[in-house]
């Protein structure tokens, strides 16, 4: 099946820095990539919607500036968390659609990327 | 808005035992409802799927009915095996294309 691969799968850094996760549909052509945040023991919340070659639209209360969201082309969306804090560690997970199919049987996931900010 | 409940894990069982994760939702009209999997070191999969109320979806051995009256989507399974240690989300989508609402996840640890 088509698989999404995810990268990286941990990071630790610094508070300040900024940290990137690359999310590739390996053998399929997304339209759509969404980017999902889940704190510990709850819901995996989504953060934003991504369409190639345009702007991602952000969920309600998800700073644009400090998670920024580039679908530069039909196989790659990266999420770049620009001056990272401590309360942005989380588990980010990414998911891609592919072009056709039935929707959600053509929605395939990455496998997550555990943050933790110092 | 929309909202999902669902049972917190981990829930450790042993293997042949049966198993249910508890999924509730709260949703205007007639939404979707959805379990994936994710098993250790990989991305959400799809499990099964619902799209309307009585509907049952089924996959490897799981079950779910989608239940309005009670707006639930249990999963179920009658005899798990080690192989089914994973997390569990319940999901919903308010129109086909949509963007899911998720559950907590539920972690299951099935013991030989």
């Amino acid at each position: 099946g088509a698989v999404v691969s995810q990268h990286p799968s941990r990071v630790i850094c610094k508070s300040g820095t900024s940290v990137k996760i690359e999310c590739r549909s390996l053998d399929f052509q997304a339209t759509t990539m969404f980017w999902y945040r889940q704190f510990p023991k709850q819901s995996l919340m989504l953060m934003a919607t991504s369409n190639e070659g345009s702007k991602a639209t952000y969920e309600q209360g998800v700073e644009k500036d400090k998670f920024l969201i580039n679908h530069a082309s039909l196989t790659l969306s990266t999420l770049t968390v620009t001056s990272a804090h401590p309360e942005d560690s989380s588990f980010y997970i990414c998911s891609a659609r592919a072009r056709t199919g039935e929707d959600h049987e053509k929605l395939f996931f990455g496998s997550g990327t555990q943050l933790s900010v110092l | 808005g929309n909202s999902v409940t669902q049972m917190e894990g981990p829930v450790t069982l042993s293997e042949e035992a049966f198993l249910t994760i508890n999924c509730t939702y709260t949703a205007t009209g007639y939404p979707s409802l959805f379990w994936y999997v994710q098993y250790p070191g990989e991305g959400l999969q799809l499990l099964l799927k619902a799209t309307k109320a009585d509907d049952k979806g089924s996959n490897k051995g799981f079950e779910a009915t989608y239940r309005k009256e009670t707006t639930s989507f249990h999963l179920e399974k009658g005899s798990v095996q080690v192989s089914d240690s994973a997390v569990y989300f319940c999901a919903l989508s308010q129109a086909a294309g949509n963007k899911l609402t998720f559950g907590g996840g539920t972690r299951v640890l099935v013991k030989p």
